[in-house]
């Protein structure tokens, strides 16, 4: 099992820029998170897909940001245009449950600076 | 926006147990309670979960009360390794997934 895996690991780029994070899950996972990790408000829930359809985006902050899951081993997050206040870790997760009864298996995250 | 709420840091020494408390006033009737812990530059790690009273395995206890308004993870004789951020995760009544801020443990030789 090679556990979820993301890509880049670290992306520094300036404020405008598009950015795009990258995640595939583990095989046999139907749910996959986004999450943002920032000092001040720790992780937080962006986006969830089941069966590879969008379930709840409402925590996606803005229109800058979007996310796609195009099939079952692929799941992209992008920021277009970037802002300095987008800098944080971005993590995915996969489950075989949206709910707590299954335990969620994250990536080891991008590490996302804007210049 | 319902919330968790937990001990921004904790130190303690080797040998000890520690107990962290999570507070969820608006956790849903029907989730389970989560733990994970998360090492610098890694991805949270799941430790345990249960719905109510007590839940052990071979790293930690869970204690959850049975209002399931909040639980507390014990870790029992912490050595230098399980210097972490230790996160409780639930689903609240608006069925939203909850992170806590962490609690950020030192455990000191």
């Amino acid at each position: 099992d090679a556990g979820v895996i993301q890509s880049p690991r670290h992306e520094v780029t300036e404020m405008g820029q598009e950015v795009t994070l990258r995640c595939k899950p583990i095989s046999g996972h139907d749910y996959l998170f986004w999450y943002r990790q920032t000092m001040m408000r720790g992780l937080e829930l962006l986006i969830y897909f089941n069966n590879n359809v969008p379930i709840d985006d409402s925590g996606m902050p803005e229109d800058r940001f979007s996310a796609k899951m195009p099939n079952a081993s692929f799941s992209t997050l992008k920021i277009q245009p970037s802002e300095p206040r987008d800098s944080a870790v971005y993590f995915c997760a996969s489950s075989t449950d949206r709910y707590s009864n299954q335990p969620q298996h994250f990536g080891d995250g991008t590490r996302l600076s804007i210049l | 926006l319902a919330k968790t709420t937990q001990p921004i840091s904790m130190d303690s020494y080797e040998g000890q147990e520690v107990n962290i408390t999570c507070s969820h006033n608006n956790i849903a009737t029907n989730d389970y309670i989560t733990w994970y812990q998360q090492f610098p530059s890694q991805g949270p790690r799941f430790i345990i979960q249960g719905y109510k009273t007590k839940v052990t395995n071979e790293v930690a206890s869970l204690f959850i009360p049975a209002d399931r308004k909040s639980s507390t993870l014990s870790l029992p004789r912490v050595s230098l390794s399980d210097t972490a951020v230790y996160y409780c995760l639930v689903t609240d009544r608006d069925d939203k997934i909850i992170f806590g801020k962490g609690t950020r443990l030192h455990i000191l030789p």
